[in-house]
């Protein structure tokens, strides 16, 4: 079945720089790649998703890069800022076709003002 | 976007007892899921709630442990069973529209057996 690697675990920043997550998937019929974000107490929020017809997507300071032959995804956050502040999950499906959402393990993110 | 509330958001058991968590959507969306966050971790999906028949478990859950309940299309359960301190986890409710991959989450259900 589907693997999801995502790194790093934890990452630091200074406010204002940018901060980037990568993820990894093992299943090349995967077609659909969300980004969440998880504040503390609150369930995870969709931010951000590409599909697998599409290389790049922006929202924003939010972007991200997919690159199907590496099988490899990863999030850019530019400018940041405090409230960016979260962890941030990956995932990976087959969509619509009866696609389950697989995730990775979470990344931490600290902006320090 | 998508409007899901969960009952109650957090509560504290005991040993040997059940809990029922339910889940509101604002949609008659075509899919609903329940997922498991133990602390510090990702999520993993517990099973798939189908409307009107036995939902859809995942490798390791089973029904006797989370039974799950969906009458209609707007409106799921799940019951933690025979709860014991490994089960001390937040629990998710999730949804998806018929014809799109986009997902939605609960608020969460923090649970914690003493």
């Amino acid at each position: 079945g589907e693997n999801v690697e995502q790194h790093p675990s934890t990452l630091s920043v200074q406010e204002g720089d940018s901060a980037v997550i990568k993820c990894t998937y093992s299943d090349s019929a995967s077609n659909y790649f969300p980004w969440y974000k998880q504040e503390l107490g609150k369930g995870p929020q969709l931010i951000i998703d590409i599909r697998s017809n599409v290389g790049e997507k922006k929202d924003q300071r939010i972007a991200v890069t997919l690159n199907k032959t590496a099988k490899h995804f990863s999030l850019h956050i530019t400018e940041t800022q405090p409230e960016d502040s979260a962890v941030y999950f990956c995932a990976a499906s087959r969509g619509n076709q009866g696609g389950k959402l697989i995730f990775g393990q979470g990344t931490e993110l600290s902006v320090k003002p | 976007s998508a409007v899901i509330s969960q009952k109650p958001s957090r509560d504290i058991c005991q040993r040997g007892t059940s809990l029922t968590i339910q889940c509101q959507v604002d949609s008659q969306v075509t899919m609903m899921f329940w997922y498991r966050q133990q602390p510090g971790q990702s999520l993993t999906l517990i099973a798939t709630a189908n409307q009107g028949s036995e939902a859809t478990y995942e490798s390791g859950f089973v029904i006797d442990k989370f039974p799950i309940s969906r009458p209609n299309l707007t409106f799921s359960t799940l019951t933690v069973s025979n709860m014991s301190p490994e089960d001390s986890s937040i629990y998710l409710c999730s949804q998806r529209g018929a014809s799109t991959d986009t997902q939605y989450f609960g608020p969460g259900t923090r649970l914690t057996v003493l």
